[in-house]
């Protein structure tokens, strides 16, 4: 049963665009992520947010900015889109930061032409 | 640099022979726990197993996966496997107060 909800499922948008992606968990988890899945389906950590505090934020273009208003809710901006940036963005939830299962969202799919 | 190897990519196996998948890990920091991951066609990555002791075998919907920290392995196996196993597999380790690093994945694919 889906307790991550990520929105939108899908988008299609130009280079230079900005676009953001939607992300709630209905866990009660303190800890939130953000990965890109590549069109290789390499999954890369973007960002992780513990209780609102961003605790985790990896070599990623400046474009990208992740925003949270609770630590149930976790967003991303990516402010004008690459052709690179086509992926899957995954959001996952934890109970905590460290050794705890994530549960991942079923994703959105961004494609940028 | 700390790293989960995944040496194969795709691996096909004809249904109801054993199947199995390779993960090693390198990591300088202190582990806590091992996971296999699994991603259906379409769908989001949902935990297949996890552990965080060494020597240790767990079990889950057929299969299992032994963490040997004398060879820095977590090798994943089924002894029969099943049509609705074709699947992306990962394998990651988490470490202390680090993000979850996953390997590059094994796409399986059972055939009658």
């Amino acid at each position: 049963e889906t307790a991550v909800f990520q929105t939108p499922n899908y988008h299609v948008t130009q280079v230079g665009n900005e676009v953001s992606f939607n992300c709630k968990q209905t866990l009660g988890h303190d800890t939130m992520y953000w990965y890109k899945q590549d069109s290789k389906k390499l999954l890369k950590i973007m960002f992780s947010y513990n209780n609102k505090q961003l605790i985790v934020n990896e070599t990623v273009p400046r474009r990208f900015s992740p925003q949270s208003s609770d630590k149930a809710h976790l967003n991303l901006r990516i402010k004008s889109v690459e052709p690179e940036d086509s992926a899957v963005y995954l959001c996952a939830s934890s109970l905590s930061f460290s050794g705890n299962t994530l549960y991942f969202g079923e994703g959105s799919r961004l494609i940028v032409v | 640099g700390d790293s989960v190897t995944q040496t194969e990519g795709l691996v096909t196996v004809t249904e109801g022979l054993p199947v199995k998948l390779n993960c090693t890990y390198q990591t300088t920091y202190l582990t806590i726990a091992f996971f296999w991951y699994v991603q259906y066609l379409n769908e989001a990555p949902q935990v297949l197993l996890r552990s965080s002791t060494d020597n240790k075998r767990t079990e889950h919907q057929g299969f299992h996966a032994t963490l040997h920290k004398s060879s820095s392995s977590f090798h994943l196996q089924k002894s029969s496997a099943q049509l609705s196993d074709s699947a992306l597999y990962y394998c990651a380790l988490n470490q202390g107060g680090r993000a979850l690093i996953f390997g590059t994945g094994t796409t399986v694919s059972v055939s009658p």
